[in-house]
This record gives structure tokens, sequence and C-alpha cells, in this order.
């Protein structure tokens, strides 16, 4: 069956950076785009960015230009997700999601990563 | 970018009620929308996308209608697995959420 399986739960201090990992199994990788969306503790979810799992091309949130950056291993069908110069207000659960186009709905989803930042 | 508004924000309701949510885009997105559920510490699950799709495996007491700005969601007879928070999703331009609506039990 189809299945994002993603890295576990990090702590990191403001400043940092962190890079969560999504493997993806169960389909053919090169034909699904990867989202990755978070969502703050109590909040909603958040679209931030997507990757083209063939070609590589991604497009970001506005919000997130500048500190976010999606890449892929197409010999391991691993999708990765950094994100740079952390802030407390950082700290989320990160998803991962199949979707048919850098435009769709998101099918399945990653079981999620914590990342908290603190000092 | 495009915003989604999502009303109510809370809902209160028993096992057999019928339930509508409501999705309004800031600009014209077609069908291009989708409807999830979560439950607490899990991942959203899809339930119906390009407005009135339902996902397979979903029960049918979930619908989806709207085109334009104006969307919603009916759950026609509410069972106890349904107390949930649910999000809209606009897809027509890369992605934007509904602030979500939290099913709670009356």
């Amino acid at each position: 069956q189809v299945q994002l399986v993603q890295s576990g739960a990090e702590v990191k201090k403001p400043g940092a950076s962190v890079k969560v990992s999504c493997k993806a199994s169960g389909y053919t990788f090169s034909n699904y785009y990867m989202h990755w969306v978070r969502q703050a503790p109590g909040q909603g979810l958040q679209w931030m960015g997507v990757i083209s799992p063939s070609g590589g091309s991604t497009s970001y949130a506005q919000k997130f230009q500048g500190r976010v950056t999606v890449t892929r291993d197409t010999s391991t069908n691993t999708v990765y997700m950094e994100l740079s110069s952390l802030r407390s207000d950082d700290t989320a659960v990160y998803y991962c999601a199949r979707s048919p186009g850098s435009y769709g709905w998101f099918d399945p989803w990653g079981q999620g990563t914590l990342v908290t930042v603190s000092s | 970018d495009i915003q989604m508004t999502q009303s109510p924000s809370t809902l209160s309701a028993s096992v057999g009620d019928r339930v509508i949510i409501t999705c309004r885009a800031s600009q014209t997105i077609g069908t291009w929308l989708a409807w999830y559920q979560q439950k607490p510490g899990k991942a959203p699950k899809l339930l119906i996308y390009k407005a009135s799709t339902l996902e397979s495996g979903v029960p049918s007491r979930f619908s989806g209608s709207g085109s334009g700005t104006e969307f919603t969601l009916t759950i026609s007879s509410l069972q106890p697995d349904d107390f949930a928070t649910y999000y809209c999703q606009q897809h027509d331009t890369y992605s934007t959420f509904g602030q979500g609506t939290k099913l709670e039990i009356k």
C-alpha cells in the first residue's frame, strides 16, 4: 500500500536548521508530486512548498521563501525538507503529503514529524 | 494569495444529526477544493476532492458541493467516529487551507 514514512522528532536551538525526511513506498515515485505542510500546536494547516519528483523543480510559499529547501533522492524515493534560521514559532508538526500535481489534493500524508525549537 | 474561510469554527452536534460546514474562497477556484478530517495526534485524512468526488473508502454519509467561491461539506447522519476537526483546502493555485471546524459532541 502507499506509505509515506517520516523521520523522527527533532529538538533544535533558535538559529539552527532542521532537515526532515519522507520516504515513499508502494507507488511509482516519479508520478506524483510531494508537498510539505506544517501545523503549529493547536493551530491549522499551513502549506510550505512542493517538489516535482521527476525533474526536481520546486515552489515555495512566500512566507518561507529563502528559509526552506525541498529536495529529493530518486534512488531511495525520499524527499527532504530543510528549514533554516529556526525560531520558536517554527515549533510544529511537519507533514509530507503526496499529490497528483503541483496543484492538487493530498493523499496520503506522512505520520508527521514534531520539530521543537527551544533554547 | 487565495484565502479560505470556514464556518463555523466550532460546531456542537449529536449522533444522528445532519451537519453542514461551509468554506468560502477569496476568489474563484472552480471546483478545485478538497476536504479533510483530522483527529488529535493524527495526520489529516482526505475525504473529498474536486469539490464533490468522494475518496475511495470514505462513507457515503459525507458529501461535498459547490463551485466558484462557495463550498459545503455535509455529513448526513453523524456517527461517533465523525467527531473531529475538518479542513477545506483550495488546490487551484498551489494550496491554502481553511482555519478548520471542530465538530464536538453536544
